[in-house]
């Protein structure tokens, strides 16, 4: 399978300020990338599109003014947690598609971010 | 996103024994079935996926059955092991599978020795 990196691995911050989060295609260039969200022993919910050369989409619910995305290159998509908070704190994980006739999605190891 | 439905919640097999895991979804534009198995504080990966044309898709111990008409589709794990202990999750896309997915709530696995 292709192989997606995720940096940092965990990060602690304080509230109020801004955390940013790579999310990296290693061996395979993605034109979209996407972004969940995992709370403790709960399913991912998908938070955006990442689309390299345009906005991103974002999903019903999810505040665009305070996840930030830019995807920067083919291998690359960051994710900034702007003004942190508490509610915040979550598992943030990324997936980028193989192009063919499944686009099978992989997914990046996760950056856990706690808030305090 | 429309939700897909996962069952059960969590299952016990013994080792050698038979692992099912079923889900159902109603969005009928979902055209892309995978599933992924994910340990704890990792991120998921990716097990097995199908298409609505076939019925069923076999790789090595894991093989999905699917039911179009149902709209339901399933997991079986052969010769459960107890590293196959692990949070599955069931998820769907449409677009060919080139949109954002949407998973089920997920289904704790345990292999008993």
């Amino acid at each position: 399978g292709a192989v997606v990196s995720q940096h940092p691995s965990w990060v602690i911050c304080k509230s109020g300020t801004s955390v940013k989060i790579e999310c990296r295609s290693l061996d395979f260039q993605a034109t979209t990338m996407f972004w969940y969200r995992q709370f403790p022993k709960k399913s991912l919910m998908l938070m955006a599109t990442s689309n390299e050369g345009s906005k991103a989409t974002y999903e019903q619910g999810v505040e665009k003014d305070k996840f930030l995305i830019n995807h920067a290159s083919l291998t690359l998509s960051t994710l900034t947690v702007t003004s942190a908070h508490p509610e915040d704190s979550s598992f943030y994980i990324c997936s980028a598609p193989i192009v063919n006739s499944y686009n099978e999605q992989f997914f990046g190891p996760g950056t856990r971010l706690t808030v305090l | 996103q429309q939700q897909v439905k996962q069952s059960p919640q969590s299952l016990i097999v013994q080792k050698g024994g038979i692992s099912i895991i079923n889900c159902a979804y109603e969005n009928t534009a979902f055209d892309y079935f995978p599933w992924y198995q994910q340990f704890p504080g990792k991120g998921p990966a990716l097990l097995i996926a199908i298409r609505p044309d076939v019925s069923e898709k076999k790789e090595g111990r894991f093989t999905i059955s699917f039911n179009k008409s149902a709209k339901q589709f399933s997991l079986h794990i052969m010769d459960s092991q107890p590293g196959d202990s692990a949070t599955y999750f069931c998820a769907a896309s449409s677009g060919g599978g080139a949109d954002g997915l949407t998973f089920g709530k997920g289904t704790h696995l345990i292999i008993q020795p």
